[in-house]
């Protein structure tokens, strides 16, 4: 079947501007994750869905950063007013349940100029 | 404090050498998921192995083995006769059951034919 999905692959923006990154997860998963990757590290958590609602948001940085997940399939996570710090590839994950294997997109690479 | 420790940043071995990446993990909790991954110079990660804190049974997986002690907080990862496709980073990861992944900073493997 199908994996997780995400679009754009690559997004270059200007400083100041807003940007969204799409993730579409693996059918019939209901816990749907984002994490963020930069250069050498390992993923960072910033947020994760169980169905419509956002069960945590701990990680998001500040409030630039937000997440929707209307119907409980398709996610959304929107950057406003990029900062070039916002540069990192940005990655999602789903599973079945919360406990259980998350597996994950290709990623979004977002650089900031 | 770090969750999930992986000290060593690279590794450089020549193919059919048996290798061993390290991962110590940190959690008070009694349940907890270990898991690695395997993320290819194509960007995309990928899962290798789930374990729960109940069972410390040894796996082995082809050329790929994993040894988990709990007295140790470690879950180590040995590949057997590498080959020139296991260069990679390869991760560990832990999950306190909450959803959110802590990853370590991953292991760079460089196998030299």
């Amino acid at each position: 079947g199908a994996g997780v999905s995400q679009t754009p692959s690559n997004k270059v923006t200007e400083k100041g501007k807003y940007v969204e990154l799409r993730c579409d997860p693996i059918s019939g998963h209901t816990a749907l994750y984002w994490y963020r990757q930069s250069l050498g590290q390992g993923p960072e958590f910033l947020i994760y869905f169980q169905g419509t609602g956002a069960a945590d948001d701990s990680g998001l940085p500040n409030d630039r950063f937000f997440a929707v997940r209307p119907e409980g399939s398709v996610s959304t996570l929107k950057i406003q007013r990029t900062e070039r710090g916002d540069s990192a590839v940005y990655l999602c994950a789903s599973s079945s349940v919360p406990q259980e294997t998350q597996y994950f997109g290709p990623g979004t690479r977002l650089l900031v100029l | 404090a770090q969750k999930v420790t992986q000290a060593q940043t690279e590794i450089s071995v020549v193919e059919k050498e048996d290798v061993t990446l390290d991962c110590v993990y940190e959690t008070r909790d009694t349940t907890y998921y270990l898991f690695w991954y395997k993320q290819p110079p194509s960007g995309e990660l990928v899962f290798l192995i789930r374990r729960n804190s109940f069972d410390e049974q040894n796996e082995i997986s082809g050329r790929y083995s994993w040894n988990f002690q709990k007295s140790t907080s470690s879950f180590n990862f040995t590949i057997t006769a590498s080959q020139v496709v296991d260069s990679a980073v390869y991760f560990c990861a832990l999950s306190e059951g909450l959803g959110k992944f802590y990853f370590g900073s991953g292991t760079k493997l460089n196998v030299k034919p």
